[in-house]
């Protein structure tokens, strides 16, 4: 399957802890974005890379997150001492940019966050 | 700021009916706009993608139309089956931007 994927899909973690998530987008597409997405509400954006520099942070996006996307491949995603407002689940999705823009989004199946 | 909406919240309908869900945008400048299912628990499933210059896209039992003048898309279900029942969300790619604005989703549920 050439589609992206996330690892892990469930965390279960304690408050103050540091977790870390990663994404492998597909394979030939460039730019790469997290989305954070709490119940019953829709998806937000979080940050996007196109290969492997940061372009966009959202103001969600607090100083105890960071991403970061090495040689413009997979991608991981840190939240440091985590807290109970992070549990969420964490989408990743890639592109191909083009010149027009405009370019689909693929999903991946997400990363369910719960900080107890 | 773009800003998507989704009317209604939650849809409960008996299996066989056809049903409309509704999405709006505040601006209209976009490159596309995109329907996705989403399962309890589970990531988006990409359904209909319909860019600026389109009125309207079809896949199967499933028609989503476009109209930017007044800022609103449609998803048409025809014949509805417990299968359908999901989180139906709506996204728009602005111009000037690279993310995707979701609304908050229309919650579908089609009894047997």
């Amino acid at each position: 399957d050439t589609g992206v994927s996330q690892d892990p899909r469930h965390k279960i973690t304690k408050r103050g802890q540091n977790v870390t998530f990663r994404c492998d987008p597909i394979s030939e597409h460039n730019r790469l974005y997290w989305y954070r997405q709490t119940l019953g509400q829709g998806p937000e954006f979080l940050t996007y890379f196109q290969n492997e520099a940061q372009l966009e942070k959202s103001r969600l996006l607090s100083d105890r997150f960071s991403a970061e996307r090495p040689k413009g491949s997979f991608s991981t995603l840190e939240i440091q001492r985590t807290e109970q407002g992070d549990s969420a689940m964490y989408l990743c999705a890639s592109s191909l940019a083009g010149l027009a823009g405009g370019e689909t989004q693929y999903f991946g199946p997400g990363t369910r966050l719960l900080v107890l | 700021k773009q800003e998507v909406t989704q009317i209604p919240a939650a849809l409960s309908v008996p299996e066989g009916e056809n049903l409309v869900l509704n999405c709006s945008f505040t601006d209209s400048a976009i490159y596309n706009l995109q329907w996705f299912r989403q399962d309890p628990g589970k990531g988006l499933t990409s359904l209909l993608l319909i860019q600026s210059s389109q009125r309207e896209q079809t896949s199967g039992r499933l028609n989503a139309s476009l109209d930017k003048s007044s800022g609103r898309s449609t998803l048409y279900i025809a014949a509805s089956q417990p299968g359908d029942s999901a989180t139906y969300l709506c996204a728009a790619l602005t111009r000037g931007y690279s993310t995707l604005t979701f609304g908050k989703g229309t919650m579908l549920l089609v009894s047997p």
